[in-house]
C-alpha cells in the first residue's frame, strides 16, 4: 500500500502564528480527511476532503482552519492564528482504496506545540 | 448527541484472550472500525463490521449487532506486543467517523 506520508513531524510555533501541516505525496485518490487528537483524548475528526472540495467539516473546523490541495498531490490544513488549545496530534488519512468512504489509513501524524 | 463508549482500560495475561466492548449511539450509522493506537503513534485499521455478525481476521476477531448497538473487538493469544490503546469508532450517515475514547489494553506476562 503506499504510504501516507506527513511533514513535518513535530512543529513548535508561538501563538498567534500561522502553520501549515501537508500530507504528500498522494495520488489516484479522491478522499482525505485531517483530524486531531490532543494528548490523552479522542481523536476528532476535522474535515473531509473530496475531488478537491470540502466535504463534511467538523465544529472544530472554524474559520481559523482551512485545507486545499494546491498542486493536485500535496494536501494542506492551515491554522491561521494558533491558540495554545491547538497543540495535538493532526493526522492525515485517506481511503484505502480511491473512491471508497470506508476503511482509512492514517499518516504518522504531526505533533504540533503551541506556546 | 452521537455517543461512544468503552471501558478507559483493560488488563489481561499473555496468551490469554479478552474482550473489548463498544456501544454506541450515533446519527446514522455506516458501519464500525477498530484501530489499534499504539502510545505517540497514528491509529492503524483492524477491522470493519457494516454486517451483523463475526470477522475473524487472525488472532483479532470483531462482532457487531446493529440492533443492540454493540460491538466487541476479540483479541487471542495476547502477545506483549498487543499492549496499545483500541479504538472504536462509527461511521455516521454524513461519513464522519465518531471515535470512541478507546480503551488501554495492558498485557502482562
Amino acid at each position: 500500500e503506499p504510504e501516507v506520508t506527513q511533514t513535518p513531524s513535530h512543529q513548535v510555533t508561538q501563538m498567534g502564528q500561522e502553520v501549515i501541516l501537508r500530507c504528500v505525496p498522494i495520488s489516484n485518490h479522491l478522499y482525505f480527511y485531517w483530524y486531531r487528537q490532543i494528548l490523552g483524548q479522542k481523536v476528532e475528526f476535522l474535515v473531509s476532503f473530496y475531488n478537491n472540495e470540502i466535504s463534511e467539516k467538523s465544529e472544530i473546523f472554524d474559520d481559523q482552519f482551512s485545507v486545499e490541495r494546491p498542486d493536485g498531490s500535496n494536501f494542506t490544513l492551515k491554522i491561521r492564528s494558533t491558540k495554545l488549545e491547538d497543540s495535538a496530534m493532526y493526522f492525515c488519512a485517506r481511503n484505502r482504496l480511491a473512491g471508497e468512504n470506508y476503511e482509512q489509513f492514517f499518516g504518522p501524524g504531526t505533533r504540533l506545540t503551541v506556546l | 448527541g452521537q455517543n461512544i463508549d468503552q471501558p478507559t482500560e483493560m488488563t489481561a495475561t499473555e496468551g490469554a484472550i479478552v474482550q473489548i466492548n463498544c456501544t454506541y449511539q450515533t446519527s446514522g450509522f455506516n458501519g464500525l472500525f477498530w484501530y489499534q493506537q499504539h502510545a505517540g503513534e497514528a491509529p492503524t485499521f483492524l477491522s470493519y463490521n457494516v454486517l451483523d455478525g463475526l470477522e475473524e481476521k487472525g488472532r483479532f476477531s470483531s462482532f457487531l449487532s446493529r440492533s443492540k448497538g454493540y460491538s466487541y473487538l476479540l483479541l487471542k493469544e495476547l502477545q506483549m506486543k498487543d499492549s496499545a490503546s483500541y479504538l472504536c469508532a462509527v461511521l455516521d450517515s454524513n461519513y464522519q467517523l465518531i471515535w470512541g475514547a478507546g480503551t488501554k489494553l495492558i498485557i502482562k506476562p
